[in-house]
């Protein structure tokens, strides 16, 4: 059971654009939502959180978005560079006390000079 | 100490093979997880520790695995009999209890042939 769910294998926009990654979650326990960033080859880094409390958190050209009532968050990035070509998860921290990370399949971001 | 640092970034071993495998997390952090990435997957939560103590397993994690985090420092994680079903990208990353940031390493790419 998939309970974070990236419905876009893949997203192709130009640059100068906006970029809509678009997330879905199951487990309305969730506290904690967070979005990585990951290059072949290398680790996942992070790039921006939201707490369920929120419903908007910004930083630079990164917007996250929460709708908790149809438990949807989506990533904005404004303006889109090429260098943010990358594959792009999905991750909410588990409620239980380990507090693993339950990822989605991710994105796989292009964009287009 | 910037960041989570795993060693060896590559390792291709022949089915069979032990393989070992080291993370150094952020020196502050008391939390380590590691995790299996696949082609086309989001990173597969194989085990968790507060400090030294193995607190969880995955079950995807089988006999032949095991990992240690002596004095709750660095963490290895061990390969028996190693299998191509192994190949992947092993991931460690850790966070601090009450943070709910968790830094990547860079990976080890493990191929087994």
């Amino acid at each position: 059971d998939q309970q974070v769910k990236q419905n876009s294998p893949s997203l192709s926009v130009q640059e100068g654009r906006i970029s809509i990654l678009n997330c879905d979650y199951t487990n309305s326990m969730f506290d904690y939502f967070l979005w990585y960033k990951k290059y072949p080859a290398e680790g996942p880094t992070f790039l921006i959180s939201i707490s369920s409390i929120k419903d908007k958190n910004e930083d630079g050209r990164f917007t996250v978005f929460l709708n908790k009532s149809a438990k949807h968050l989506s990533l904005h990035i404004v303006p889109s560079q090429p260098g943010d070509s990358a594959v792009y998860f999905c991750a909410a921290p588990n409620a239980g006390n380990n507090r693993k990370l339950i990822w989605g399949l991710g994105t796989s971001l292009a964009v287009n000079p | 100490d910037t960041g989570v640092s795993q060693d060896p970034r590559h390792k291709i071993t022949k089915r069979g093979q032990n393989v070992t495998f080291r993370c150094d997390p952020i020196s502050e952090h008391n939390r380590l997880y590691w995790y299996r990435q696949t082609l086309g997957q989001g990173p597969e939560f194989l085990t968790y520790f507060q400090n030294e103590a193995q607190l969880e397993k995955s079950r995807l994690l089988s006999d032949r695995f095991s990992a240690e985090r002596p004095k709750g420092s660095f963490s290895t994680l061990e390969i028996q009999r190693t299998e191509q079903g192994d190949s992947a990208m092993y991931l460690c990353a850790s966070s601090f209890t009450e943070d709910r940031g968790y830094t990547f390493g860079s990976g080890t790419r493990l191929t087994v042939v």
